[in-house]
């Protein structure tokens, strides 16, 4: 069963900086089925990345997705107030499963 | 507008049965898969079940094996899940989410709201 692992648990920052939220597999993961979806509270999740570095729809280009194999990051260029949030990593392999999120909380 | 609305959910205790209910419109709903991913309070999200577009094909965490039962109705534009034997640790939002699956991409695009679920005595 593949655990995935996000870093830091809680990111500190002010707008304006760049947030580099990581996510690592237990095992060699495809890149064309790892997402990246923010959840604010009281809101349900809402897909940002798929496919590792793919924008969903509407998503701002200042965030981006890279990675493969074991390790993922997501980058957020230059914080905006509403960026403030939790972010969580998804693999689909046999079934879905997700990382334990990253809050990105205001400095 | 791709929109997922879910309901039935409330307090029950220990042991008993509720029925959520996810209702779909803008979009051609017996075309796609869908999920029941659920969150408990302050947690992070878990992925429940999954049905395929003509029900041929359902999976289950192993966490709700045995005690729940995914469905849905095209005709009605509705997805179910029938959560028996109800436990504490079942206690969270159930989001019902719809899945965008390709040959070489597989991701949730769309959520709902979520409805709450709360086992307790």
């Amino acid at each position: 069963e593949i655990v995935l692992t996000q870093s830091p648990g809680t990111l500190s920052l002010s707008p304006g900086e760049r947030a580099t939220l990581s996510c690592r597999a237990s095992q060699s993961v495809s890149s064309s089925y790892l997402a990246w979806y923010q959840q604010k509270p009281g809101q349900a999740p809402r897909l940002l990345i798929y496919g590792a570095s793919s924008r969903a729809t509407g998503i701002p280009d200042r965030f981006s997705g890279s990675g493969s194999g074991t390790d993922f990051t997501l980058t957020i260029s230059r914080l905006e107030p509403e960026d403030f949030a939790v972010y969580y990593c998804q693999q689909y392999g046999s079934s879905p499963k997700f990382g334990q999120g990253t809050k990105v909380e205001i400095k | 507008e791709v929109q997922l609305v879910e309901s039935g959910g409330g307090l029950v205790q220990p042991g008993g049965s509720l029925r959520l209910s996810c209702a779909a419109s803008g979009f051609t709903f017996s075309s796609y898969s869908m999920n029941w991913v659920r969150q408990a309070p302050g947690k992070g999200l878990e992925w429940v079940s999954y049905i395929s577009s003509s029900s041929s094909t359902i999976y289950y965490a192993d966490s709700v094996k045995g005690r729940f039962t995914i469905s849905r109705d095209n005709a009605k534009n509705s997805l179910y899940l029938q959560m028996n034997s109800l436990r504490a640790e079942d206690t969270a939002v159930y989001y019902c989410a719809r899945e965008h699956a390709t040959v070489t991409k597989r991701y949730f695009d769309y959520w709902g709201q979520g409805t709450l679920v709360t086992v307790s005595s």
